[in-house]
């Protein structure tokens, strides 16, 4: 079993609503980190957290280390907002979840 | 700064070759780590690098070999290449010696197929 488990595998919306990505993380890890790949490849390193919430533009990602759950939510989603999310955490080793394919559609 | 860079974005190679990926940084980080990425599987730590002259296995080691001879480069070696290793490849790197409290820079990653 992954330590790491990313929902849902895959999102569609329609642009401007709200989106929320979740990932459980198993006893260990004691950061998390959301991470965004493009359509090209590239990977980009968009939060780290190890308790609270943290706020970039129309992202917001929070942690919640009782439950061990975060979230990462995308407000007034854009097309260009595509991509796949992956969380990632940090413990005695670094764990990925297979990620979140979203695509917003116009 | 140009950030991780990696060469070449694409390779073909048939079994039992052996190639080098390239990676590089030029932001003076401490660690660096190489990823495959595989459908279905997430990001996989094959190996590691807390500074030049320390390398470690993570997650998938077998059939690759690393060196860290210096703080800017970190090559992956596939000695015997096999369909298995068919993937795409990410070279990331951080500051601090260890990641969970930074954040990584991930190269443009390599797309590696073995016939």
């Amino acid at each position: 079993k992954n330590e790491v488990e990313q929902s849902p595998q895959n999102l569609t919306a329609q642009e401007g609503e709200f989106i929320t990505i979740n990932c459980s993380y198993s006893v260990g890890i004691s950061a998390l980190h959301w991470l965004q790949q493009h359509p090209g490849g590239g990977i980009v390193s968009l939060f780290m957290l190890s308790s609270g919430k943290k706020k970039h533009g129309r992202l917001i990602a929070t942690i919640n280390i009782q439950e061990k759950h975060s979230s990462l939510h995308i407000t007034a989603s854009h097309p260009r907002d595509s991509a796949v999310y992956i969380c990632e955490g940090s413990g005695s080793r670094l764990t990925f979840g297979e990620g979140t394919q979203l695509t917003v559609n116009p | 700064n140009a950030g991780v860079t990696q060469t070449p974005k694409f390779q073909v190679l048939k079994t039992g070759q052996s190639m080098t990926l390239q990676c590089a940084q030029d932001m003076n980080h401490e660690y660096m780590s190489w990823y495959r990425q595989d459908p279905g599987m997430g990001l996989r730590l094959i190996h590691y690098s807390v500074g030049a002259g320390i390398t470690d296995q993570g997650e998938v080691p077998n059939g690759y070999n690393v060196s860290r001879s210096t703080t800017e480069d970190f090559p992956l070696r596939l000695l015997s290449a096999a369909p298995s290793q068919t993937s795409v490849y990410f070279c990331a790197s951080s500051y601090s010696v260890g990641p969970s409290t930074d954040t990584q820079y991930f190269g443009p990653g390599t797309r590696l197929t073995v016939l």
